[in-house]
């Protein structure tokens, strides 16, 4: 099975960086996802990992540790907008029929204040 | 724009009635994956149908059943609503059963009284 851990909140300032840790145990692994959820919005992609090290797009960037099971996403430059909750879900391995099972972690709450 | 749609909104239902939730896909995604998110948690699978089969299924009871159609829209049906499916279900579409990309609808928000 999958147990992914991630902060439940964290509060950081606009303009300042952000980094929100994930760390995750499972049978097996084919790709770690970060999704940014609005209140009431449906969530959003924002990053896929496969191999180890940084991958940056613009303001964000996500981090792969497949030896030590952990990932991190990085916001930079905040914004207010960035307030929205952050999942972290881990693709496992393909099952009979070619299906992967991608299972969610339960969130982190980001606020940004001024 | 993800092009993935669902309907209704907004439902009310009463416990022990039936709920059936519509997804359409985006164009030429093949694949359709249903979720359920309780307020303040992760979605949670469901099962996932791939070219009009199910193809993976989560720890759900069998009440949870979908159909996929040739077009590739898709249905979540449930049976006996418990107080406990009140949540926000999303369906995400994809080309295929291992791609990368998952495009979520705008979810249906379903409260059971």
């Amino acid at each position: 099975g999958q147990n992914i851990d991630q902060p439940t909140e964290m509060t950081a300032t606009e303009g300042a960086i952000v980094q929100i840790n994930c760390t995750y145990q499972t049978s097996g692994f084919n790709g770690l996802f970060w999704y940014q959820q609005h209140a009431g919005e449906a969530p959003t992609f924002l990053s896929y990992n496969v191999l180890d090290g940084l991958e940056e797009k613009g303001r964000f960037s996500s981090f792969l540790s497949r030896s030590k099971g952990y990932s991190y996403l990085l916001l930079k430059e905040l914004q207010m907008k960035d307030s929205a909750s952050y999942l972290c879900a881990v693709r496992d391995d393909r099952h009979s029929g070619g299906y992967q099972k991608v299972t969610f972690g339960t969130g982190t709450k980001l606020q940004v204040i001024p | 724009e993800t092009g993935v749609t669902q309907s209704p909104t907004h439902l009310i239902k009463t416990r022990g009635q039936q709920v059936t939730l519509r997804c359409s896909s985006q164009s030429g995604h093949n694949t359709v994956s249903w979720y359920q998110q309780a307020l303040g948690q992760g979605p949670q699978f469901i099962f996932q149908y791939y070219r009009e089969e199910e193809n993976g299924r989560g720890n759900f009871p069998p009440r949870f059943s979908g159909l996929q159609f040739p077009n590739y829209s898709s249905e979540l049906n449930v049976n006996a609503l418990e107080l406990d499916d009140s949540a926000l279900y999303l369906c995400a579409s994809s080309p295929g059963t291992g791609s990368d990309e998952q495009y979520f609808g705008p979810g249906t928000r379903l409260t059971v009284t």
